[in-house]
C-alpha cells in the first residue's frame, strides 16, 4: 500500500495561467475525491469519483475547474484561467465502495497564484 | 444543511495534560463521524471514527463518544505527549452521501 500520491507538491503560477495537478489514488480504491482547503479552515469539498464517472460536483468547482478520471485510476484537476483566489491546498482522497468509507488522504498541491 | 463547528483554539497543554477537543455537528439523517489528524509537514491522517449513536472510536489513546442526543463528537486524551502537537479535524458523512464535512480545525500545541 503505497497511499494516496499527489503531484505537484508546489505550483507556482502567475495569474491568467492554467494549471493540472495529478492524483494516484490506492490501487484498489474505486473511489476519488479532490478537496480545497484554505488557511485556517477545514478541506472542502469539490469533486468525486466513482470508478471513472464523475458523480458529484460542488458549487465551488466553477467552470474553469475540470476534473477527470479517464481509466478509473488516477485523476486530473485542470484549473484554466487561474485567478488569485484560487490559492490553496488542493487534496486528493481516496476510499473503497460502501458507506461510510474512511478516506485516505494524499499530501495535497499547494497552489500559489502570483 | 450539514456543518461541523469545533471548539475555537489554539490549544497549548503541557505534556501529560488532559485533552479535550470539542466538536459538535448538524446533518440530515444518520451522518458517520470522524476525527482527522494533520502532523507538521504531513497530510491527513484519519484518528478515528464512528458511525452510530453511542459508538465509541478510539486509537492512539484518543477516545471520542457519538453522542445524538447532544450532537457531538468530542475528542479526548488523558495524558498528551509531545508529539500529539498538530491540527485536528472533526468531519462527518452524512447518511449515504460520500463527501466528507470538515469543521475548521484546532491547533494543538504540547510543551515539554
Amino acid at each position: 500500500d503505497t497511499g494516496v500520491s499527489q503531484d505537484p507538491r508546489h505550483k507556482i503560477t502567475k495569474r491568467g495561467q492554467n494549471v493540472t495537478f495529478r492524483c494516484d489514488p490506492i490501487s484498489e480504491h474505486n473511489r476519488l475525491y479532490w478537496y480545497r482547503q484554505t488557511l485556517g479552515q477545514g478541506p472542502e469539498f469539490l469533486t468525486y469519483f466513482q470508478n471513472e464517472a464523475q458523480l458529484e460536483k460542488s458549487r465551488l468547482l466553477s467552470d474553469r475547474f475540470s476534473a477527470e478520471r479517464p481509466k478509473g485510476s488516477f485523476s486530473t484537476l485542470e484549473i484554466q484561467r487561474t485567478e488569485q483566489g484560487d490559492s490553496a491546498m488542493y487534496l486528493c482522497a481516496s476510499s473503497l465502495d460502501g458507506n461510510p468509507q474512511p478516506q485516505h488522504f494524499g499530501d495535497g498541491t499547494r497552489l500559489s497564484i502570483l | 444543511g450539514n456543518s461541523v463547528t469545533q471548539m475555537e483554539g489554539p490549544v497549548t497543554l503541557s505534556e501529560e495534560a488532559f485533552l479535550t477537543i470539542n466538536c459538535t455537528y448538524t446533518a440530515t439523517g444518520y451522518p458517520s463521524l470522524f476525527w482527522y489528524v494533520q502532523y507538521p509537514g504531513e497530510g491527513l491522517q484519519l484518528l478515528l471514527k464512528a458511525t452510530k449513536a453511542d459508538d465509541k472510536g478510539s486509537n492512539k489513546g484518543f477516545e471520542a463518544t457519538y453522542r445524538k442526543e447532544t450532537t457531538s463528537f468530542h475528542l479526548e486524551k488523558g495524558s498528551v505527549q509531545v508529539s500529539d502537537s498538530a491540527v485536528y479535524f472533526c468531519a462527518l458523512i452524512p447518511g449515504a452521501n460520500s463527501k466528507l464535512t470538515f469543521g475548521k480545525g484546532i491547533t494543538l500545541s504540547v510543551r515539554p
